[in-house]
C-alpha cells in the first residue's frame, strides 16, 4: 500500500533559524496537503499542492511539490516560538477516493 | 457552530471490554475518517466512509468496527479492547463536493486500555 515518510522525525532549532521537513511517497500523488498539530491539539490544515513543481508561500512558510509528484517539502524561515508543533504531510493518491495517507510527522521544538 | 466533535475526550477501559468512540459533524461532509496517533507512527487510518452506509478499511482496521447509518455520525467501536489499542483517536471529515479535500479534525479521544 501507499507509504508516506517524513524526515527528520524531530528537529530542535534556535529561534530565528530556518527549518525544513521533507516528505516522500512510495507512489505518485494527485495532491499533497500539509497540516500542523500544536502540542495537545489536533491537526489543522495548512495548504494543498496539486501541480507538479508547484511552490506556494504563506508568510514565512514555503511549500514545494516535486516534479514527479512523489515528494514535498515545507520550509519555515526565521522560526518563532509560535511555530512549535508537529508538521504532517498527507498524500492523496487518486481524486475520487479521498483517502488521505499521513506521513510520520516532524516535531519541531524552538529554543528561545 | 459545533463543527466536528468527539466524545468522550478521555476514556479508561479494561482489557476485553467493548468501547465506542463517538464522532459527530454538523457540516454534512460526505467523507469521514478515523485515525489513531501513536508516537513514531504519525496518523494511521483505521476506517473511512465516503457516505452513509459506505465504509472501507484503512491501514490498521483489525479490532475495530465502524458504522455510518447517518451522514453526520461515524462511531468507532473496539469490540474487545487490548492494551495495544491505547492511543489518541482522531475523527475527521472532508467535503468532496466543494472540490476541497482538506480534512477537518475533531479534538481527539485519548483512550487508555488497562
Amino acid at each position: 500500500g501507499q507509504q508516506v515518510m517524513q524526515i527528520p522525525q524531530y528537529q530542535h532549532v534556535q529561534e530565528g533559524e530556518d527549518f525544513t521537513t521533507y516528505c516522500n511517497s512510495s507512489t505518485t500523488l494527485s495532491n499533497i496537503q500539509w497540516y500542523k498539530q500544536r502540542p495537545g491539539g489536533h491537526p489543522v490544515f495548512l495548504i494543498q499542492l496539486v501541480k507538479s513543481g508547484e511552490v506556494k508561500k504563506q508568510k514565512r512558510l514555503t511549500f514545494q511539490f516535486g516534479e514527479a509528484k512523489k515528494n514535498s517539502s515545507l520550509h519555515i524561515t526565521a522560526t518563532q516560538t509560535t511555530d512549535v508543533g508537529t508538521y504532517f504531510c498527507a498524500g492523496l493518491s487518486n481524486f475520487g477516493n479521498e483517502k488521505l495517507t499521513f506521513g510520520t510527522g516532524t516535531r519541531l521544538t524552538i529554543i528561545p | 457552530d459545533a463543527g466536528i466533535t468527539q466524545s468522550p475526550r478521555y476514556k479508561i477501559t479494561e482489557t476485553g471490554r467493548q468501547v465506542t468512540l463517538m464522532c459527530h459533524q454538523t457540516w454534512s461532509h460526505s467523507y469521514m475518517f478515523w485515525y489513531r496517533q501513536d508516537l513514531g507512527h504519525g496518523l494511521r487510518l483505521i476506517y473511512y466512509s465516503a457516505a452513509a452506509d459506505i465504509t472501507d478499511k484503512g491501514e490498521v482496521p483489525d479490532g475495530y468496527v465502524v458504522s455510518r447509518s447517518k451522514t453526520e455520525n461515524f462511531p468507532l467501536t473496539l469490540e474487545s479492547a487490548t492494551r495495544s489499542q491505547t492511543s489518541v483517536y482522531f475523527c475527521a471529515s472532508s467535503d468532496v463536493r466543494s472540490g476541497a479535500t482538506e480534512a477537518f479534525f475533531g479534538q481527539g479521544t485519548r483512550l487508555t486500555v488497562v
